[in-house]
C-alpha cells in the first residue's frame, strides 16, 4: 500500500486550461502539504493544512486552490494555467510538529 | 526564521571514498533538522533526523550525521560511496512544533566507479 499517493503522476495541459492533482494518505497523519519543486531542484512550501484547516498559505498565486475534503485528502486546482506552472508539485504528510515528511512521487506539471 | 545553506550544489567522490555533504543551519531558537534524499523520478525520502538528545544521528543506509550547534553546522556522512548513493540530497530545518520545514537547495551526488 503506498503511504502517500498522488493522481496523476504525468500531467501535460495547454495554457490557459484547469487541472487538478489529487493526494491521499494512509499513514493517519494530521498535517498534508503542497511544495512546488522547479527545474533547478529548488522545493517551495505552497500550502498546509492541519485537520482539514489551512494553516500555510505562502504566497503563491491565487490561481491556485487547495482543497482537503478530510484529513487524508489534499488535492490542488490550478486555473487559467501558465507556461511557469511547470514543475514537480509534490504532496507529503506528517504528524503536526514533527517535521518527518512522507512524500508523494510527485506529479509533472508541462505546460505548453 | 530559519533557513539552511548547503554547501556545494553538486559532489563527486569515488566509489568506496568518503562521502561530506554540507549544511549550516540559521535558526532563533532550538531547530529540529533533516536530511533527506531523492532519487530520480521520486519523492523524497527521510534519511536522518535530529530533534534533541544524542548529537550523532544514524540514518539509513549508513549515512550518519553530526549536529554541531557551535558551528550551526549538521553535516551529512558516509563513509564509504556506493554506486547507489547518487542522489541529491536536501538538508532541512524547522522548528518544535511548527508546521513549516524549510529545505535547503540540495546537492547532488555523483559517484564516480
Amino acid at each position: 500500500d503506498t503511504a502517500v499517493s498522488q493522481t496523476p503522476k504525468y500531467l501535460v495541459t495547454q495554457m490557459g486550461n484547469d487541472k487538478s492533482i489529487k493526494c491521499e494518505q494512509n499513514l493517519g497523519h494530521d498535517t498534508m502539504y503542497w511544495y512546488k519543486q522547479d527545474s533547478k531542484k529548488f522545493l517551495k512550501i505552497m500550502f498546509s493544512y492541519n485537520n482539514k484547516e489551512l494553516i500555510i498559505n505562502e504566497t503563491v498565486p491565487n490561481r491556485f486552490s487547495p482543497k482537503s475534503p478530510d484529513k487524508a485528502h489534499l488535492n490542488l486546482h490550478i486555473n487559467s494555467l501558465e507556461l511557469g506552472d511547470s514543475a514537480v508539485y509534490f504532496c507529503a504528510s506528517s504528524s503536526s510538529g514533527t517535521g518527518d515528511y512522507t512524500f508523494g512521487s510527485g506529479t509533472r506539471l508541462t505546460v505548453v | 526564521a530559519q533557513s539552511v545553506t548547503q554547501l556545494g550544489s553538486h559532489v563527486s567522490v569515488s566509489e568506496g571514498a568518503l562521502v561530506l555533504l554540507r549544511c549550516n543551519y540559521s535558526s532563533s531558537v532550538p531547530p529540529y533538522l533533516f536530511w533527506y534524499v531523492q532519487y530520480p523520478n521520486q519523492g523524497l525520502q527521510l534519511l536522518l533526523k535530529y530533534t534533541t538528545g544524542a548529537t550523532l544521528v544514524k540514518g539509513i543506509n549508513g549515512f550518519e550525521a553530526e549536529f554541531k550547534k557551535s558551528e550551526t553546522s549538521f553535516h551529512l556522512t558516509k563513509p564509504s560511496a556506493h554506486m547507489s548513493d547518487a542522489a541529491e540530497y536536501f538538508c532541512a530545518v524547522t522548528q518544535t512544533g511548527y508546521q513549516k520545514v524549510t529545505f535547503g537547495i540540495g546537492t547532488k551526488l555523483q559517484v564516480i566507479p
